[in-house]
């Protein structure tokens, strides 16, 4: 089993509708939980942190957090063309903080 | 904002060559990493720093070796190339070990081993 797992993807969505990433992981003592955005051709940026359980919400993004299910996932709300990318999930454990281990990536696309 | 700069952006090497990878970044960050990205395998860990001189392996470090003599520099060592190491390399710094310490990527480095 891998260490995170993400939906395989592709994701296409309409413009302007909800696109939802999910993402799993398996070790119970990690802690803290990223999601980044890679345009093709490009470097991964982040777009999230997240590391209580609940929702956190910056602009049309939100993370959503349950550590008991250890599922962390990524909605974007009204979603754009521009957001076409892959979106990697990454998670730090609270041992050897600082190293992410990442899945694999859902490539979405937002059709107009 | 964290700049993150690696030397090529395209490289191609010839099968056993020696080559070097340089990443330098310009805000003090004690963490760096070294992945590889490759379709359908997503980002490997290669290796990482958390302070001059130290390095630790990845999860993929077989072929390839580090050097950080410089807080801000962290060069990525193909002692022998081989075509199995074509790959995209990217470059990473975060700020120190704490949990809510963000990756900042350079901008990669495509390597073709021929």
């Amino acid at each position: 089993q891998k260490e995170v797992e993400q939906n395989s993807g592709p994701l296409s969505v309409p413009e302007g509708a909800i696109a939802s990433l999910n993402c799993t992981y398996s070790d119970r003592v990690s802690q803290s939980f990223f999601w980044y955005r890679q345009y093709s051709g490009k470097s991964p940026e982040l777009i999230m942190s997240i590391y209580s359980n609940g929702d956190k919400e910056d602009g049309r993004f939100t993370a959503q957090l349950n550590k008991a299910s250890q599922y962390v996932s990524l909605l974007i709300r009204d979603s754009q063309p521009s957001d076409s990318a892959t979106y990697l999930c990454a998670v730090n454990r609270n041992t050897n903080a600082g190293k992410s281990t990442f899945g694999d990536g859902t490539t979405l696309t937002v059709k107009p | 904002d964290v700049k993150v700069t690696q030397s090529s952006r395209y490289l191609v090497k010839r099968t056993g060559e020696k080559v070097f990878l340089e990443c330098v970044q310009d805000m003090d960050h004690e963490n760096m990493f070294w992945y590889r990205q490759d379709p359908g395998l997503g980002l490997r860990l290669i290796y990482f720093s958390y302070d001059v001189k130290m390095k630790e392996k990845g999860d993929i470090p077989e072929g390839y070796s580090v050097s950080r003599e410089k807080k801000e520099r962290f060069s990525l060592i193909l002692e022998s190339a081989s075509t199995n190491q074509t790959s995209m390399y990217l470059c990473a710094s975060s700020r120190n070990r704490e949990l809510n310490s963000p990756l900042h990527f350079g901008n990669g480095t495509r390597l073709t081993v021929t």
